[in-house]
Protein backbone atom coordinates (compact mmCIF):
# COMPACT_ATOMS: atom_id res chain seq x y z
CA UNK A 1 0.00 0.00 0.00
CA UNK A 2 1.07 3.69 -0.01
CA UNK A 3 3.73 5.33 2.48
CA UNK A 4 5.32 8.03 3.46
CA UNK A 5 8.73 8.07 5.18
CA UNK A 6 9.84 11.01 6.97
CA UNK A 7 12.55 11.99 8.61
CA UNK A 8 12.93 11.84 12.57
CA UNK A 9 13.18 14.75 15.08
CA UNK A 10 12.96 16.21 16.94
CA UNK A 11 15.24 18.99 15.29
CA UNK A 12 16.12 21.90 17.62
CA UNK A 13 17.71 24.97 14.98
CA UNK A 14 18.78 28.84 16.00
CA UNK A 15 16.74 31.37 13.99
CA UNK A 16 18.11 32.33 10.53
CA UNK A 17 19.19 28.66 10.05
CA UNK A 18 18.48 26.76 6.96
CA UNK A 19 15.51 23.57 7.71
CA UNK A 20 15.19 20.59 5.79
CA UNK A 21 13.12 17.56 6.38
CA UNK A 22 13.17 15.06 4.30
CA UNK A 23 10.32 12.62 2.87
CA UNK A 24 10.28 9.68 0.67
CA UNK A 25 6.84 7.81 -0.13
CA UNK A 26 6.01 4.69 -1.89
CA UNK A 27 3.11 4.51 -4.16
CA UNK A 28 1.46 2.68 -6.79
CA UNK A 29 0.10 5.40 -9.17
CA UNK A 30 0.91 9.14 -8.85
CA UNK A 31 -0.27 10.44 -6.25
CA UNK A 32 -0.51 14.32 -4.98
CA UNK A 33 1.91 15.36 -1.84
CA UNK A 34 1.40 17.68 0.70
CA UNK A 35 3.14 19.40 3.96
CA UNK A 36 1.14 19.66 6.90
CA UNK A 37 2.14 21.78 9.83
CA UNK A 38 0.15 21.59 13.60
CA UNK A 39 1.45 24.44 15.76
CA UNK A 40 1.17 23.70 19.55
CA UNK A 41 -2.70 23.28 20.30
CA UNK A 42 -3.62 23.78 16.80
CA UNK A 43 -5.28 21.06 14.71
CA UNK A 44 -3.31 20.62 11.06
CA UNK A 45 -2.98 23.01 9.04
CA UNK A 46 -1.91 22.50 4.88
CA UNK A 47 1.29 24.03 4.49
CA UNK A 48 1.77 23.33 0.54
CA UNK A 49 1.02 20.91 -2.23
CA UNK A 50 1.98 19.74 -5.40
CA UNK A 51 -0.41 17.73 -7.67
CA UNK A 52 2.62 16.26 -10.38
CA UNK A 53 6.00 15.73 -11.28
CA UNK A 54 8.38 18.52 -11.15
CA UNK A 55 5.46 20.72 -9.75
CA UNK A 56 7.10 23.42 -6.50
CA UNK A 57 4.63 23.98 -3.76
CA UNK A 58 5.73 26.95 -2.00
CA UNK A 59 3.87 28.84 1.21
CA UNK A 60 5.68 31.01 3.88
CA UNK A 61 9.11 30.65 2.62
CA UNK A 62 8.77 27.32 3.10
CA UNK A 63 9.34 25.08 -0.74
CA UNK A 64 9.13 21.51 -1.72
CA UNK A 65 9.86 20.20 -5.17
CA UNK A 66 7.53 16.66 -6.17
CA UNK A 67 10.71 14.33 -7.46
CA UNK A 68 9.39 11.38 -9.14
CA UNK A 69 12.26 9.99 -9.72
CA UNK A 70 13.82 9.56 -6.41
CA UNK A 71 10.07 9.64 -5.22
CA UNK A 72 10.91 12.67 -2.55
CA UNK A 73 9.06 16.07 -1.43
CA UNK A 74 11.94 17.53 0.78
CA UNK A 75 10.64 20.43 2.37
CA UNK A 76 12.74 23.68 3.03
CA UNK A 77 13.00 26.62 4.47
CA UNK A 78 15.69 29.04 4.25
CA UNK A 79 15.61 31.35 7.47
CA UNK A 80 13.35 30.14 10.08
CA UNK A 81 11.94 31.96 12.74
CA UNK A 82 10.80 31.04 16.15
CA UNK A 83 7.04 31.24 14.88
CA UNK A 84 8.02 28.42 12.67
CA UNK A 85 8.37 25.73 15.50
CA UNK A 86 5.73 22.58 14.82
CA UNK A 87 5.22 19.43 14.19
CA UNK A 88 5.32 19.24 10.11
CA UNK A 89 3.83 15.97 8.44
CA UNK A 90 4.59 14.64 4.90
CA UNK A 91 1.32 13.34 3.26
CA UNK A 92 0.11 11.89 -0.12
CA UNK A 93 -3.11 11.15 -1.74
CA UNK A 94 -3.70 9.07 -3.75
CA UNK A 95 -5.41 9.49 -7.07
CA UNK A 96 -7.54 6.15 -7.02
CA UNK A 97 -9.88 7.28 -3.65
CA UNK A 98 -8.26 10.54 -2.62
CA UNK A 99 -7.40 9.05 1.11
CA UNK A 100 -4.53 10.71 2.44
CA UNK A 101 -1.46 8.55 4.35
CA UNK A 102 0.65 10.81 6.67
CA UNK A 103 3.75 10.43 7.67
CA UNK A 104 4.96 10.00 11.28
CA UNK A 105 5.83 14.02 12.13
CA UNK A 106 9.04 15.75 12.53
CA UNK A 107 9.11 18.36 15.82
CA UNK A 108 10.82 21.44 15.05
CA UNK A 109 12.08 23.90 17.65
CA UNK A 110 13.33 26.99 16.83
CA UNK A 111 15.59 28.84 19.57
CA UNK A 112 15.99 32.56 19.33
CA UNK B 1 -14.85 31.58 7.21
CA UNK B 2 -15.38 28.80 10.45
CA UNK B 3 -12.98 26.04 11.24
CA UNK B 4 -13.95 22.65 11.67
CA UNK B 5 -15.03 22.64 15.09
CA UNK B 6 -14.93 19.63 17.49
CA UNK B 7 -15.76 19.02 20.68
CA UNK B 8 -14.55 18.41 23.90
CA UNK B 9 -10.83 19.44 23.73
CA UNK B 10 -10.04 16.69 26.03
CA UNK B 11 -11.71 13.89 27.78
CA UNK B 12 -10.23 11.26 30.53
CA UNK B 13 -12.13 7.99 30.59
CA UNK B 14 -11.16 4.87 32.39
CA UNK B 15 -11.23 1.53 30.31
CA UNK B 16 -14.40 -0.36 29.39
CA UNK B 17 -16.30 3.51 29.12
CA UNK B 18 -17.99 4.97 26.91
CA UNK B 19 -17.07 8.16 24.91
CA UNK B 20 -18.20 10.64 21.99
CA UNK B 21 -17.07 13.28 19.64
CA UNK B 22 -18.54 15.80 17.81
CA UNK B 23 -17.38 17.14 15.20
CA UNK B 24 -18.85 19.84 12.90
CA UNK B 25 -17.72 20.47 9.58
CA UNK B 26 -16.66 23.86 7.27
CA UNK B 27 -20.20 24.77 5.88
CA UNK B 28 -20.83 23.12 2.64
CA UNK B 29 -18.53 20.34 2.65
CA UNK B 30 -20.22 16.93 1.71
CA UNK B 31 -17.07 15.12 3.02
CA UNK B 32 -16.13 14.45 6.30
CA UNK B 33 -13.00 12.24 8.11
CA UNK B 34 -12.09 10.83 11.69
CA UNK B 35 -8.41 10.12 12.32
CA UNK B 36 -6.78 8.83 14.86
CA UNK B 37 -3.47 9.98 15.86
CA UNK B 38 -1.65 8.19 18.23
CA UNK B 39 1.46 9.84 20.04
CA UNK B 40 4.35 10.05 18.22
CA UNK B 41 2.76 8.91 15.16
CA UNK B 42 0.83 10.32 12.11
CA UNK B 43 -2.82 10.27 11.46
CA UNK B 44 -4.72 6.98 10.27
CA UNK B 45 -7.71 7.26 8.74
CA UNK B 46 -10.95 5.51 10.57
CA UNK B 47 -13.92 6.47 9.29
CA UNK B 48 -15.06 8.75 5.94
CA UNK B 49 -18.27 9.94 4.81
CA UNK B 50 -19.79 11.38 1.73
CA UNK B 51 -22.95 13.58 2.79
CA UNK B 52 -24.31 10.90 5.11
CA UNK B 53 -23.15 8.05 3.42
CA UNK B 54 -20.09 6.01 4.68
CA UNK B 55 -17.57 5.70 1.65
CA UNK B 56 -14.67 4.26 3.80
CA UNK B 57 -14.57 2.51 7.45
CA UNK B 58 -11.95 -0.19 6.48
CA UNK B 59 -9.61 0.56 9.11
CA UNK B 60 -12.74 1.17 11.85
CA UNK B 61 -12.90 -1.43 14.86
CA UNK B 62 -16.24 -2.08 14.30
CA UNK B 63 -16.69 -4.39 17.63
CA UNK B 64 -16.28 -0.82 19.76
CA UNK B 65 -16.02 2.12 17.43
CA UNK B 66 -19.05 3.66 15.40
CA UNK B 67 -19.37 6.83 13.61
CA UNK B 68 -22.55 8.43 12.16
CA UNK B 69 -23.26 11.75 10.23
CA UNK B 70 -27.15 12.36 10.48
CA UNK B 71 -28.41 14.78 7.68
CA UNK B 72 -25.07 14.94 6.13
CA UNK B 73 -23.48 17.76 8.59
CA UNK B 74 -22.53 17.09 12.25
CA UNK B 75 -20.62 13.41 12.98
CA UNK B 76 -20.11 12.19 16.22
CA UNK B 77 -17.74 9.25 16.72
CA UNK B 78 -18.20 6.95 19.97
CA UNK B 79 -15.84 4.23 21.37
CA UNK B 80 -17.82 1.65 23.35
CA UNK B 81 -15.72 0.28 25.40
CA UNK B 82 -12.91 1.80 25.43
CA UNK B 83 -9.43 0.25 25.71
CA UNK B 84 -6.22 1.75 26.88
CA UNK B 85 -4.60 1.59 23.48
CA UNK B 86 -7.46 3.88 22.61
CA UNK B 87 -5.68 7.05 24.09
CA UNK B 88 -4.80 9.08 21.04
CA UNK B 89 -5.98 12.59 19.56
CA UNK B 90 -9.20 11.93 17.25
CA UNK B 91 -9.23 14.53 14.49
CA UNK B 92 -11.99 15.60 12.39
CA UNK B 93 -11.28 16.71 9.02
CA UNK B 94 -13.77 18.00 5.70
CA UNK B 95 -13.15 19.02 2.14
CA UNK B 96 -15.69 19.91 -0.11
CA UNK B 97 -15.64 16.59 -1.79
CA UNK B 98 -13.75 13.63 -1.69
CA UNK B 99 -12.58 13.85 -5.74
CA UNK B 100 -11.28 17.43 -5.56
CA UNK B 101 -7.96 17.94 -7.35
CA UNK B 102 -5.54 17.90 -4.53
CA UNK B 103 -7.86 16.95 -1.61
CA UNK B 104 -7.36 19.55 0.55
CA UNK B 105 -8.15 18.68 3.80
CA UNK B 106 -9.12 21.43 6.76
CA UNK B 107 -8.71 19.43 10.00
CA UNK B 108 -10.23 20.51 13.56
CA UNK B 109 -8.29 21.17 16.63
CA UNK B 110 -8.88 17.45 17.87
CA UNK B 111 -9.90 15.55 20.97
CA UNK B 112 -7.37 14.50 23.82
CA UNK B 113 -8.37 11.22 24.72
CA UNK B 114 -6.74 9.36 27.62
CA UNK B 115 -7.86 6.35 28.84
CA UNK B 116 -6.94 4.88 32.37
Amino acid sequence: GDSVTQMEGPVTLSEEAFLTINCTYTATGYPSLFWYVQYPGEGLQLLLKATKADDKGSNKGFEATYRKETTSFHLEKGSVQVSDSAVYFCALSDRSDYKLSFGAGTTVTVRA
Amino acid sequence: EAGVAQSPRYKIIEKRQSVAFWCNPISGHATLYWYQQILGQGPKLLIQFQNNGVVDDSQLPKDRFSAERLKGVDSTLKIQPAKLEDSAVYLCASSWTSDMNGNEQFFGPGTRLTVL
